[in-house]
């Protein structure tokens, strides 16, 4: 079964430090590639998207992500981390080209930062 | 204002009581999911429809129904046979797959407790 793995479960940041969260997927065919998160007591959102063309994506509030085919990973990157950016963020896939629409997600990264 | 509502936000029930979760979107989206949120477990695909009276199971149906008789409805009854209901249910819809730009939107989520 296709799958998306994020490789940490709970990162831990002092503000203005930098982030990379991970996250890997095993189809080798066309995919469309999500980053959500989700604040504390509120709804899920995205943060950026990947369907084609350049493979490194600019989303919300400063957030990243570089899309490397070859290594089947969709990273999610922030230069310098804010106090409000404490939240899950959920990695998740779209098969097919997105022909069926299903999202494969990620089990989800808990980032705290300390003030 | 434009979105996804879900009722109730908490909802307890006892064993052996089927229970209905509502989902309702004025996005004119025709597609609509959804989705079981987990601690750790990220989000799981309980079912999805892409049409009204037409709807597919996800990765985790048993247990669960749903009917879609309007456009903007979506209603997801978690049955007795659910082995473990108690979890966050969250609702979703999107343009149709294969469409751009697609993402799917999410309502605020209801949480099911049963005991």
């Amino acid at each position: 079964a296709q799958s998306v793995s994020q490789h940490n479960h709970h990162v831990i940041l002092s503000e203005a430090a930098s982030l990379e969260l991970g996250c890997n997927y095993s189809y080798g065919g066309t995919v469309n590639l999500f980053w959500y998160v989700q604040y504390p007591g509120q709804h899920l959102q995205l943060l950026l998207k990947y369907f084609s063309g350049d493979p490194l994506v600019k989303g919300i509030k400063g957030f990243e992500a570089e899309f490397i085919k070859s290594k089947f990973s969709f990273n999610l990157r922030k230069p310098s981390v804010q106090w409000s950016d404490t939240a899950e963020y959920f990695c998740a896939v779209n098969l097919y080209g997105g022909s069926q629409g299903n999202l494969i997600f990620g089990k989800g990264t808990k980032l705290s930062v300390k003030p | 204002d434009g979105g996804i509502t879900q009722s109730p936000k908490y909802l307890f029930r006892k064993e052996g009581q089927n229970v209905t979760l509502s989902c309702e979107q004025n996005l004119n989206h025709d597609a609509m999911y959804w989705y079981r949120q987990d601690p750790g477990q990220g989000l799981r695909l309980i079912y999805y429809s892409q049409i009204v009276n037409d709807f597919q199971k996800g990765d985790i149906a048993e247990g669960y129904s749903v009917s879609r008789e309007k456009k903007e409805s979506f209603p997801l009854t978690v049955t007795s046979a659910q082995k473990n209901p108690t979890a966050f249910y969250l609702c979703a819809s999107s343009i149709l797959p294969g469409q751009r730009p697609y993402e799917q939107y999410f309502g605020p989520g209801t949480r099911l407790t049963v005991t």
